[in-house]
């Protein structure tokens, strides 16, 4: 059970758009503790996508945006490409368990 | 350009001690605001932050996991060092080195190593 909760799979059709969730608690993300984000693909290491609940590393494309409000943050990609088909994780920090904590990760099919 | 590279044991027993190192370029680890974390994978499953040491030897390590782990830097030769006591089946994991980058209330991971898959069996 991850400290942070994700749905564990979306899925899109090429084109659309689709948001994943990430739902904390006030020892996390409640508690003004920013949101970052990953997307690993199928066999690869996690790649940083957004940090700080919504800033783009270099290389990363405007599809990929990210925002946070109140105990949750969501990312949202426009545009759905094949490529986008991988899992995804929101990373925060918790003050009750001292560490950082990753969501359980959401599966993106693009159909 | 940063880039990190895991290594280690591919295989340990139950009970053994695990040593990883990671080996990385493109920073220096006495570069002030620098750190390296470990993250770990479990086959089908979702991330779970390990430890942390930055580049003044604060180290930080995940409480439930704490009695088991040494992290360790040695800078000139551009290394980190973890170290698990007591290994176990459900340590079973691919095995991750990251730079870590400092945000103003925590941190995250900017470059990740490949990963190295480290299985628990005797």
């Amino acid at each position: 059970q991850s400290v942070l909760t994700q749905p564990p799979s979306v899925s899109g059709a090429p084109g659309q758009r689709v948001t994943i969730s990430c739902t904390g608690s006030s020892s996390n993300i409640g508690a003004g503790y920013d949101v970052h984000w990953y997307q690993q693909l199928p066999g690869t290491a996690p790649k940083l996508l957004i940090y700080g609940n919504s800033n783009r590393p270099s290389g990363v494309p405007d599809r990929f945006s990210g925002s946070k409000s109140g105990t949750s943050a969501s990312l949202a990609i426009t545009g759905l490409q094949a490529e986008d088909e991988a899992d995804y994780y929101c990373q925060s920090y918790d003050s009750s368990l001292r560490k950082a904590v990753f969501g359980g990760g959401t599966q993106l099919t693009v159909l | 350009q940063i880039t990190l590279k895991e290594s280690g044991p591919t295989l340990v027993k139950p009970t053994q001690t695990l040593t990883l190192t990671c080996t990385f370029s493109g920073f220096s680890l006495s570069t002030s605001g620098v750190g390296v974390g470990w993250i770990r994978q479990p086959p089908g499953k979702a991330l779970e932050w390990l430890a942390l040491i930055y580049w003044d030897d604060d180290k930080r390590y995940s409480p439930s996991l704490k009695s088991r782990l040494t992290i360790t830097k040695d800078t000139s030769k551009n290394q980190v060092v973890l170290t698990m006591t007591n290994m176990d089946p459900v340590d079973t994991a691919t095995y991750y080195c990251a730079h870590c980058q400092r945000w103003p209330n925590s941190y995250y991971f900017d470059y990740w190593g490949q990963g190295t898959l480290v299985t628990v069996s005797s």
